[in-house]
């Protein structure tokens, strides 16, 4: 089975612009969760998508949304970019539905602001 | 709230010896516990985890966790540290009802050297 995948790989943006990035998970995979990875604050949580539907929220603005289709792909936007937004985004997916079932993490979208 | 203390942004160790990486985490409902693993420009992939049942868990590579609900611990082990073994590890928390929501620590850098 192919891994996660997300597109692009790397990314550079300027302040106030916006940006969507993008997920596959692994196939028949109906959960797709969002990472956000930096140095100052490590991987912090920023939503999980199940069947369509957001199902669990972490602490970031409004700036930051997503999506996820039918077909289980997921798109994240960050809105109006700023600098502190620079970081290593991370998809991760997971099959079934229970609490403690296995996330399997994309290779990473690194996003620069400039 | 939940949360996952790594003791040790940075551990140094000779190839051949023993690896230990130390995890305490805070939870008021039974955790669930993982550790991943990152390589340089990596995702993150999964060592091991533990839901329920045996305490002693083992994973890839040689590396095996004790949780330990008496000191909120899960250490992660390895009797004889590879050069391949140089990475950055975490540490990771969820709960039932937190769905797919994983709390990691800060990490942690494992050196080896010859």
């Amino acid at each position: 089975k192919a891994g996660v995948t997300q597109t692009p790989r790397y990314l550079i943006k300027t302040r106030g612009q916006q940006v969507t990035l993008s997920c596959s998970p692994i196939s028949g995979h109906r959960s797709v969760s969002w990472y956000q990875q930096t140095p100052g604050q490590g991987l912090q949580f920023l939503f999980e998508y199940f069947s369509e539907t957001q199902r669990n929220k972490g602490n970031f603005p409004g700036r930051f949304s997503g999506r996820q289709f039918s077909n289980s792909r997921s798109e994240m936007n960050v809105s109006t970019l700023e600098l502190g937004d620079s970081a290593l985004y991370l998809c991760a997916s997971s099959g079934g539905t229970g609490y403690q079932e296995t996330q399997y993490f994309g290779p990473g979208t690194r996003l620069l602001v400039l | 709230a939940q949360s996952v203390t790594q003791l040790g942004s940075h551990v140094s160790v000779s190839e051949g010896a023993l690896v230990l990486l130390r995890c305490n985490y805070s939870s008021s409902v039974p955790p669930y516990l993982f550790w991943y693993v990152q390589y340089p420009n990596q995702g993150l992939q999964l060592l091991l985890k533990y839901t329920t049942g045996a305490t002693l868990v083992k994973g890839i590579n040689g590396f095996e966790a004790e949780f330990k609900k008496s000191e909120t611990s899960f250490h992660l082990t390895k009797p004889s540290a590879h050069m391949s073994d140089a990475a950055e590890y975490f540490c990771a928390v969820t709960f039932s009802g937190g769905y797919n929501k994983l709390i990691f620590g800060a990490g942690t850098r494992l050196a080896v050297h010859p």
